[in-house]
Formats: C-alpha cells, sequence, structure tokens
C-alpha cells in the first residue's frame, strides 16, 4: 500500500518562500502512471488545487499560483517537492500531496501539514 | 472556464436518513467526476471514482450517478460516521482553479 507523508517547516516568514516534500513509500514514483500532487486547505474553507508533476518533471499550475509555484521530483529519493514564493498569510493552510491518476482521481494522499505564515 | 458548483454547502440530517449531493459542471465532463470524504482534521478520501465507481473498502450505502454536467453522490441510510464533509472533483481539464466543488458539511441534526 502506497503511503505519502509530507515535511517540511510548520512556520515561515511573510515574502519567505515554502518549502515542503513528499515522501512516497510502498511504491515507486518511477512510474508513467501517475502525476504527484499539492493541494492545499486554509482553516475552515475547501480544498484548493496548487499543482502536480509528472516523471518527465512537466508539470500542470493552478493559474492563481502559477507565478509562485514550482513542484518538481526526485526519483533517486523517492519523493516531489513543492516551493511558493512570497508568501503572506493567505497562504497559511493544511498542504496535502497526493497520487494522481491523469483523468481519474486524487486516490492516495498524505496526512497533511499544517503551514503558518507568520513573524 | 470550467465552473463547478456542489450543493447544498451545508446539510443536516439524522442517522438512518438518506440524502443527495449534487454536483453540477458548466460544460459537459462525461464522467470524469469524484467524490471524496473529509472528516475532521483527516486528509480526504477518496470514495467514489467515474462519477460511479465505488472504491474498494467503501460502504454500500454510498452510490453515485450523473454524467455530462450533473452528478450526485447518495448516502442510503446514514451512519454517525458519515458525518463529515463532501467534496466533488473533476478530471476533465487540466487542474485548476475549478478542480473542487465547494464542498457540503454533513452535520447531524
Amino acid at each position: 500500500q502506497v503511503q505519502l507523508q509530507e515535511s517540511g517547516p510548520g512556520l515561515v516568514k511573510p515574502s519567505q518562500t515554502l518549502s515542503l516534500t513528499c515522501n512516497v513509500s510502498g511504491d515507486s514514483i518511477n512510474t508513467a502512471t501517475y502525476y504527484w500532487s499539492w493541494i492545499r486547505q486554509p482553516a475552515g474553507k475547501g480544498l484548493e488545487y496548487i499543482g502536480r508533476v509528472f516523471l518527465s518533471g512537466s508539470t500542470n499550475y493552478n493559474p492563481s499560483l502559477k507565478s509562485r509555484v514550482t513542484i518538481s521530483i526526485d526519483t533517486s529519493k523517492n519523493q516531489f517537492s513543492l516551493k511558493l514564493t512570497s508568501v503572506t498569510a493567505a497562504d497559511t493552510a493544511v498542504y496535502y500531496c497526493a497520487r494522481d491518476r491523469p483523468y481519474s482521481s486524487l486516490d492516495q494522499w498524505g496526512q497533511g501539514t499544517l503551514v503558518t505564515v507568520s513573524s | 472556464d470550467l465552473q463547478m458548483t456542489q450543493s447544498p454547502s451545508s446539510l443536516s440530517a439524522s442517522v438512518g436518513d438518506r440524502v443527495t449531493i449534487t454536483c453540477r459542471t458548466s460544460q459537459t465532463i462525461s464522467t470524469y467526476l469524484n467524490w471524496y470524504q473529509q472528516r475532521p482534521g483527516k486528509a480526504p478520501k477518496l470514495l467514489i471514482q467515474a462519477a460511479s465507481n465505488l472504491q474498494s473498502g467503501v460502504p454500500s450505502r454510498f452510490s453515485g450517478s450523473g454524467s455530462g454536467t450533473e452528478f450526485t453522490l447518495t448516502i442510503s441510510s446514514l451512519q454517525p460516521e458519515d458525518f463529515a464533509t463532501y467534496y466533488c472533483q473533476q478530471s476533465y481539464t487540466t487542474p485548476g482553479m475549478s478542480t473542487f466543488g465547494q464542498g457540503t458539511k454533513l452535520e447531524i441534526k
């Protein structure tokens, strides 16, 4: 059973860069079957799609975040990463990583990690 | 741009009730529609994929239907563990701003 686990700082200062990693276990990330996605959820609000990365390194990003987001994949470590630059308090949220089957569903999720943007 | 409208935004019901949640899209998406359940403090869990395919391990009281632009999630007889927030998600277009519905919070009456 594949498992995903987010990791990274829980507190980021305004204007700095948020960096998170999703470690994948139980299966290889080195597969052309899935995308690997990031989703976030501010407290008390709905789910917001951030973006995804494919094995080749190709990406899709939410247009509303595209100018600040980079998602990358590291097959040697079986993990993928999120960088979000120039953060503000509006970026405070629980960040989830998920496995994304194209034209299908987000079938496996990490437990989520809370990132707070505050000085 | 594809728009998604999920309704109602909240719903009060009792154990044993039958409830239906609706998700509408502004353009046809065939059956590229998924449903997730999110309990408080937990990650979303995939319930139904491709409009009507129940995921393994999901109780049969959950069902999904629809195609094109209108979809429904039905819980035939609510159990205490079903009180949660439910989201629809379209996988027809490249993910972006309109990937998820707004969510339906199902509360105990």
